[in-house]
């Protein structure tokens, strides 16, 4: 089967940067997204990897590493608004969707 | 511009009892998904419609369907609920059929009692 592993929890001191971590384990792999979901709150997109690399879009980028089945979300800068629930996703067979076990950030001051 | 779009916010059903849940995509996106979450877990992929068909179900029993009208918009249905159905019923939709990035609606608090 499929499955995105990522660490439950992770703090940060505001101001700091932190790595959320994601380890999959699929079939037809077709990169990997990024989600923002704070408490009470919907998914809101941040990045896709459809490519090994890094892609960077403020103080959030992405990367990915297709050999080693593994990709991260990077948080410069971080802010006490950062504080949410983090989810990678990849599609399968480009209509299929399977979010990760999700990573709770805490930022604290 | 208007974003995705749910309705209604919150809904009590007894056991038994059917529901419909509704989304409308954000102006000019022509896929709509539907997920389901858990407090605490991460969104579960129910059925992804892409020009009125469907191009995409997750592993959920036949009791759930959906469907998509002319003008996008979607409906998600739930018969013979049961307490397990109790979440939070998030619609997403996108442009086109690969759905890396989704818009995703506020979503609909069901309490299945």
């Amino acid at each position: 089967g499929q499955s995105l592993e990522q660490p439950s929890e992770v703090t940060a001191v505001e101001g700091a940067i932190v790595q959320i971590n994601c380890t999959y384990q699929t079939s037809g792999f077709y990169g990997l997204s990024w989600y923002q979901q704070h408490d009470g709150g919907a998914p809101t997109f941040l990045s896709y990897n459809a490519l090994d690399g890094l892609e960077e879009t403020g103080r959030f980028s992405s990367f990915l590493s297709r050999s080693d089945s593994y990709g991260y979300l990077l948080l410069q800068e971080l802010q006490m608004k950062d504080s949410a629930s983090y989810f990678c996703a990849w599609g399968e067979g480009y209509q299929k969707v399977t979010f990760g076990t999700g990573t709770k950030l805490q930022v604290i001051p | 511009d208007a974003g995705v779009t749910q309705s209604p916010t919150h809904l009590i059903k007894t056991r038994g009892q059917h529901v419909t849940l509704r989304c409308s995509p954000i102006s000019g996106h022509k896929s709509v998904s539907w997920y389901q979450q858990v407090l605490g877990q991460g969104p579960q992929f129910i059925f992804q419609y892409y020009e009125k068909e469907e191009r995409g179900r997750g592993n959920f029993p036949d009791r759930f369907s959906a469907r998509q009208f002319p003008n996008y918009s979607s409906e998600l249905n739930v018969n013979a609920l049961l307490l397990g159905d109790s979440a939070l019923y998030l619609c997403a939709s996108s442009t086109g059929t690969f759905a890396y990035e989704q818009y995703f609606g506020p979503g609909t608090r069901l309490t299945v009692t």
